[in-house]
C-alpha cells in the first residue's frame, strides 16, 4: 500500500532563518506530488505541484520554492522565512497520468511557527 | 474568479444527531467534487467523489449531495459519532492546463457533543 510521510511534525523558526520541509511517498512510482498551505480558518492553499523529477510548478509567487531530486522526493524550502510563512504544510500525491478523477492523499502535514 | 464557499463555519450536535453542511462553488470548467475529512492536526482524507453526472453518492454514514445546476453540494452526516468532531472540507477540481486543479473551501468545522 502506499504511505506519504512528512517530517518534521513540528518546527518553530525564526525569521530569516532557512527552512527545509521533506515529503516521501512510498509504494508507488512517478506520482503527482503537490505542496500546500493551510492558514488558521483558511481553506488549503496550493503552493507547488510536480508531474516529475526536475519538474515543478509554482501556482502563486512566493517566498518558498520547491524540488523533487528524486521520485517519490519533495522538499520545500526558503532561504530567509517571514513571519507570514506560518502555517500548517500538507504534502499530498496522486496517480500519474490520471486527471480523472485524481485523488490527492495527504500527508500528516507540518505544523511551522515563524517567530 | 473560482470560489468554494462553505456553510455554516463551526457546528455544534449532539451525539446521535443528524447534520447537513453546504457548500456553493463557481468553478469552471467543473471537473468533480469531493468532500474530505480533516482531524485536527492531520492531513484530509477523501470521504466522496462526484462527477458532473452523479447527484448522490453514499460512504457509510455520510451522503453527499450534488446539483450541478445550481452550484450546490451538501454533506449529510446520519446518526452522528463523537469521532465524527472535524472539519469537513468541499473541494472543486477544474480543469486546468492539462491537470484538475483543486479549489478548497475553508471548511466546516463540526463538533460533536456527548
Amino acid at each position: 500500500s502506499q504511505t506519504i510521510h512528512q517530517w518534521p511534525a513540528t518546527l518553530v523558526q525564526p525569521v530569516g532563518s532557512p527552512l527545509s520541509l521533506e515529503c516521501t511517498v512510498e509504494g508507488t512510482s512517478n506520482p503527482n506530488l503537490y505542496w500546500y498551505r493551510q492558514a488558521a480558518g483558511r481553506g488549503l492553499q496550493l503552493l507547488f505541484y510536480s508531474v516529475g523529477i526536475g519538474q515543478i510548478s509554482s501556482e502563486v509567487p512566493q517566498n518558498l520554492s520547491a524540488s523533487r531530486p528524486q521520485d517519490r522526493q519533495f522538499i520545500l524550502s526558503s532561504k530567509k522565512l517571514l513571519l507570514s510563512d506560518s502555517g500548517f504544510y500538507l504534502c499530498a500525491w496522486s496517480v500519474s497520468q490520471s486527471w480523472w478523477p485524481d485523488t490527492q492523499y495527504f500527508g500528516p502535514g507540518t505544523r511551522l511557527t515563524v517567530l | 474568479k473560482n470560489q468554494v464557499e462553505q456553510s455554516p463555519q463551526s457546528l455544534i450536535i449532539l451525539e446521535g444527531k443528524n447534520c447537513t453542511l453546504q457548500c456553493n462553488y463557481t468553478v469552471s470548467p467543473f471537473s468533480n467534487l469531493r468532500w474530505y475529512k480533516q482531524d485536527t492536526g492531520r492531513g484530509p482524507v477523501s470521504l466522496t467523489i462526484m462527477t458532473f453526472s452523479e447527484n448522490t453518492k453514499s460512504n457509510g454514514r455520510y451522503t453527499a449531495t450534488l446539483d450541478a445546476d445550481t452550484k450546490q453540494s451538501s454533506l449529510h452526516i446520519t446518526a452522528s459519532q463523537l469521532s465524527d468532531s472535524a472539519s469537513y472540507i468541499c473541494v472543486v477540481s477544474a480543469q486546468s492546463g492539462g491537470y484538475n486543479k483543486l479549489i478548497f473551501g475553508a471548511g466546516t468545522r463540526l463538533a460533536v457533543h456527548p
